[in-house]
């Protein structure tokens, strides 16, 4: 079964320090995409940045970038010079490239960014 | 962007009573859509998987005769809570896969409504 799993329940971070959130997955494909979703207090579930797995280099978006490690099946979120409105719960999801589209995410991180 | 809809944000209602939740996506064609339902400071668990046409598909131990789910066309989805009761209300949230050489979006990739919370009262 695939699984994904992160295991920082809570997190916090001083204003403009950076974060590392963890995440860790398990499957037998070779072929998949990677996502980190933002969720802030709104409840509105915002992509942060996507990974294929087939690509070495490491995704960016502005502050964020990712750390793909696909031999160990890690898949972490680094935040740079966090801010306020980092503040939310951030999930990490996986798919498979076949079969039926479905996300498995994990049971995410809430990460509170101090003033 | 792609943009979806859902409606309503928040529904009251009382027991008994059946509750519909709308799901369209705005700017693209979606084939597929998936209903989640979120428990507070919980993951996103997945009910159905909703694909244009065809019955959906529920995950295992969720009742389809509780949630109907019909995707009637490309851009909606509903999902009709039938006699409500306390234990149904929660969050639920729908997410949009566009369809195949729309060139929407990247691969892979959902796009999710802003979610309806439900309370049973």
């Amino acid at each position: 079964a695939q699984t994904v799993t992160q295991s920082q329940p809570e997190m916090s971070v001083q204003e403009a320090e950076t974060v590392t959130l963890s995440c860790t997955y398990d499957t037998s494909e070779n072929n998949y995409y990677l996502f980190w979703y933002k969720q802030p207090p709104s409840r509105q579930m915002i992509l942060v940045i996507r990974q294929e797995a087939y690509k070495q280099q490491n995704a960016t978006e502005n502050r964020f970038s990712v750390n793909f490690q696909k031999a160990a099946k890690s898949f972490s979120l680094k935040i740079s010079d966090s801010q306020l409105g980092d503040t939310a719960m951030y999930f990490c999801a996986f798919i498979t490239t076949s079969g039926t589209y479905k996300y498995i995410f994990g049971t995410g991180t809430r990460l509170k960014v101090l003033a | 962007g792609a943009v979806v809809s859902q409606h309503p944000s928040w529904v009251i209602c009382k027991s008994g009573t059946s509750v519909k939740i709308e799901c369209r996506s705005l700017d693209f064609q979606a084939t597929t859509m998936f209903w989640y339902r979120q428990f507070p400071k919980q993951s996103l668990m997945l009910m159905a998987t909703s694909n244009e046409g065809s019955k959906a598909t529920y995950e295992q131990g969720v009742e389809k005769d509780k949630f109907l789910i019909n995707h009637a066309s490309l851009t909606l989805s509903t999902l009709t809570v039938t006699s409500a009761h306390p234990e149904d209300s929660s969050f639920y949230i729908c997410s949009a896969r566009p369809a195949l050489g729309t060139g929407v979006g990247a691969k892979n990739i959902q796009y999710f409504g802003a979610g309806t919370r439900l309370s049973v009262l």
